[in-house]
């Protein structure tokens, strides 16, 4: 069965500039989370998608955005790309908004 | 809001030696316990997890961890590193509020095991 998928694997941008990331979640599952981990800490909370709504959000400028499409994939898109936006970023599925996350690999972001 | 603290930042010990890292969680309500693991360049795999049922947990590659309530603390355990065990390990807790669960990580621990 296939994981969480996540494109692109790496990716360089500059400031200012804007950013879209992609994740397919596991089959059947309908809940999108997403993930910041900055080189050396634990991963922070962006937000959580659940059948195309937001349910939750976490304490991210408004530069971050993301959606989630009718096949319960989701994008992640940042405007305005600061360094500290440097990152590995993580998306995770679970079957419903309560259920066990599961990650993909992620997507590295390097600002310059 | 809860958190989550690991202790050391990096431990390092012989291959076949005990690994012992440490976590302590706050919650003012029965929490939900992660431990995950990151090898360099990849995502997280989940370990093992605490969901109230039995106090000590049994994971994949021979990991297991103790929920201890009277002292906050669920710290992970393997009776003899191998030395595929070096990676990072996360510890997190659950957090239910408004409709949506989200994980909230401890800073991470890396390991490493020396022949």
């Amino acid at each position: 069965d296939a994981g969480v998928t996540q494109s692109p694997t790496h990716l360089i941008k500059t400031r200012g500039q804007h950013v879209t990331l992609r994740c397919s979640p596991i089959s059947g599952h309908k809940s999108v989370s997403w993930y910041q981990q900055v080189l050396g800490q634990g991963p922070q909370f962006i937000f959580q998608y659940y059948e195309k709504e937001e349910r939750g959000r976490g304490n991210f400028p408004d530069r971050f955005s993301a959606r989630q499409f009718p096949n319960y994939s989701s994008e992640l898109n940042v405007n305005a790309l600061l360094l500290g936006d440097s990152a590995l970023y993580l998306c995770a599925s679970s079957l419903g908004a309560y259920n066990e996350q599961f990650f993909g690999p992620g997507t590295r972001l390097t600002v310059l | 809001a809860q958190s989550v603290t690991q202790l050391g930042s990096h431990v390092s010990v012989s291959e076949g030696a005990l690994v012992l890292l440490r976590c302590n969680y706050s919650s003012s309500v029965p929490p939900y316990l992660f431990w995950y693991v990151q090898y360099p360049n990849q995502g997280l795999q989940l370990l093992l997890k605490y969901t109230s049922a039995a106090t000590l947990v049994k994971g994949i590659n021979g990991f297991e961890a103790e929920f201890k309530k009277s002292e906050t603390s669920f710290h992970l355990t393997k009776p003899s590193a191998h030395m595929s065990d070096a990676a990072e390990y996360f510890c997190a807790v659950s957090e239910f509020s408004g409709g949506y669960n989200k994980l909230i990580f401890g800073a991470g621990t890396r390991l490493a095991v020396h022949p």
